[in-house]
């Protein structure tokens, strides 16, 4: 079954620092991958997404995520944090059972901002 | 604003007691899913429409769960008799048909069963 795997619950890096969250993920076919960030008390809100064109992908707010198949991995990074990115970010994988095309999310992982 | 919609942003009950989400997609999106999210967790399917067909049940949604999407618009989530369990950020979210399966979120929606 596909499925992501995000590695490391808990992100804390300082303000201007890199910024890389873990993602891999299990599939038996070239897959459809996304990014989703959620602020608190909030919906999810897309950064960015892979459908097999390139495979680097650029995203919102200076996100970006690279598809690398050899490794099954869709890590997200920016290269200098802000405090407005402490929140919670979520991988996932489209899936297509039955003829019905639905996501499935990793656990999150919680990203905390140093001043 | 016409993105996804849901009502009550937030619902404290008891147990035991009945409670009815609501959740309009944007308008153009054919497709409309549920999802459960616990504290600490990712979102976990519950449910898929298809214009008004509901086409998948996860085996989360207990009997004590039903939802519908009359005429393929808006959508409804009922929880009967509720338990503590229940208590979860309940998220609507919608897409068109032919996508490459990316979902637009609603707010979510709050449950609390004291």
């Amino acid at each position: 079954a596909q499925s992501v795997t995000q590695l490391g619950s808990h992100v804390s890096v300082s303000e201007g620092a890199l910024v890389l969250l873990r993602c891999n993920y299990s599939s038996s076919v070239p897959p459809y991958l996304f990014w989703y960030v959620q602020y608190p008390n909030q919906g999810l809100q897309l950064l960015l997404k892979y459908t097999s064109a390139a495979t680097l992908v650029k995203g919102i707010n200076g996100f970006e995520a690279e598809f690398k198949k050899s490794e099954t991995s869709f890590h997200l990074t920016k290269p200098s944090a802000h405090m407005s990115d402490a929140a919670e970010y979520f991988c996932a994988v489209s899936v297509l059972v039955q003829g019905a095309q639905k996501l499935v999310f990793g656990q999150g992982t919680r990203l905390t901002i140093n001043p | 604003d016409t993105g996804v919609s849901q009502n009550p942003r937030h619902k404290i009950t008891k147990r035991g007691q009945n409670v009815t989400f609501r959740c309009d997609p944007i308008s153009e999106h054919n497709r409309l899913y549920w999802y459960r999210q616990t504290l600490g967790q990712g979102p976990e399917f519950l449910t898929y429409f298809q214009n008004e067909a509901q086409l998948e049940k996860s085996r989360l949604l207990s009997d004590r769960f039903s939802a519908e999407r009359p005429k393929g618009s808006f959508s409804t989530l009922e929880i009967q008799r509720t338990e503590q369990g229940d208590s979860a950020m309940y998220l609507c979210a919608s897409r068109l048909g032919g996508s490459t399966g990316e979902l637009f979120f609603g707010e979510g929606s709050r449950l609390t069963v004291l």
